[in-house]
Parts: C-alpha cells; structure tokens; sequence
C-alpha cells in the first residue's frame, strides 16, 4: 500500500543533542513537508520541498534543517538551536506542491528530557 | 490568506448526525474549501473539499452556502471512530500547500 512512513515513532532525547525524524514516501509525490504540532494546537509548518534538491523554510524553521536528496525521502534535524524541542511532529506529501490532496505520516513524539 | 473561523469544540450523540460550521467571510472566488480530521495521536487524513457546489463522499457531505461566506461539514451518523479534530482550510487552486496553515480546528466528541 502507498503512504507515508515516519519513523521513529517515540523518541527521547537529552537536551543539546541533534535528532533526526525519517520521513519516507512511495506515492511518488513531487512535494513534502514536515509539520510541528503541540498540544491542543494547530499544525505549524517548518520546511517544505516541492521537488528534489529544493526546500523552503516555512513559518518556525529556526532550529530545524532538512535535506532532500531523493524524492522518496525528506528527512528533520532538530537541532541543539531549537529552544523548545519537545512536540508532535508530521511529515505530510502531495503529487505537486499546488495539486491534490495532503497525505500524512502518523507522526513523530520527540521529548527532550 | 483567507482566514476560517470554527468553534472549539462541538459534542453529539452516537448514530446522530454532526454539523460543524465554519466561517470564511473573505473567501476569495478561487479559495477551494478543504476538511480535514485528525484522530487523537494520528496525522490528519482528508475528507472533503469544495468550490461552490455542495459535495458528497463517503465520509461525509460538504454543504457550501450561496454566498461562500460559510460552510458546513455533515457527518450523517456519528460513530465512536469519528471522535477527531476537524479542521476547515481555504486554499487557492494556485497556491502552495506550504502557504497555508491549519488552525486550531474543532474538536468532535461523541457520546454512546
């Protein structure tokens, strides 16, 4: 079945290291993002791709980087820079970055201990 | 960007049916009207989208007033499943899916 791949689910970190969110899809999408949420929030975007070797900041890109080397892959750092870590993180695709509908990964719950 | 208004929260009984409004006083005429959910500890998955005519699915109806001004989401018969965070986004068929952002939404719950 086609969609979108987060991984890890649940990660924990200790404060000051970098962590890296996988997000991987076979729908053949042209475009990616990746969004944060935090609790009885909204989505808020970070970064976005709409083709291969090319991305976006979005509204909170500070502390984050991305890369986006394959099409199938868009993976999230997340920096020592980013103040406040801990959150809901989603990984989204769409065919292109103007048409068709988003699909989501199921997520990535990060806590900074 | 053309902004929608939704209510926090909204509660209904199980197999009765849900209408959830939402606002959008400044839609543009090309401002498609999207849905999406999402369930507790998931990604959002949509549901339904609209320009101007009312729309059926599977999932749910889109009832878009004349004017555009508003909109109402209707789920004929509320299940237990269909506890999630609704959310109402307007997008313009040029625009990026990068330029929007979606709001706090609202949230269904559902009652046996």
């Amino acid at each position: 079945d086609g969609g979108i791949t987060q991984s890890p689910k649940y990660l924990f970190r200790k404060e000051g290291q970098n962590v890296t969110l996988s997000c991987e899809q076979n729908l053949n999408h042209d475009a990616m993002y990746w969004y944060r949420q935090d609790p009885g929030q909204g989505l808020r975007l970070i970064y976005y791709s709409q083709i291969v070797n090319d991305f976006q900041k979005g509204d909170i890109a500070e502390g984050y980087s991305v890369s986006r080397e394959k099409k199938e892959s868009f993976p999230l750092t997340v920096t020592s820079a980013q103040k406040n870590p801990t959150a809901f993180y989603l990984c989204a695709s769409s065919r292109d970055y103007r048409t068709g509908e988003l699909f989501f990964g199921e997520g990535s719950r990060l806590t900074v201990l | 960007d053309a902004k929608t208004t939704q209510p926090n929260s909204m509660e209904s009984n199980e197999e009765e049916p849900v209408h959830l409004p939402c606002n959008h006083s400044t839609i543009s005429g090309t401002d498609y009207i999207h849905w999406y959910r999402q369930l507790p500890s998931q990604g959002p998955e949509y549901v339904i989208h609209g320009l101007t005519s009312n729309v059926n699915n599977r999932m749910a109806s889109l009832a878009i007033a004349e004017d555009r001004k508003s909109s109402t989401l209707i789920l004929h018969r509320a299940t237990l499943r269909d506890a999630a965070v609704y959310y109402c986004i307007l997008r313009d068929q040029t625009d990026s899916w990068g330029k929007l952002q979606f709001g706090a939404g609202t949230q269904v719950v559902v009652t046996p």
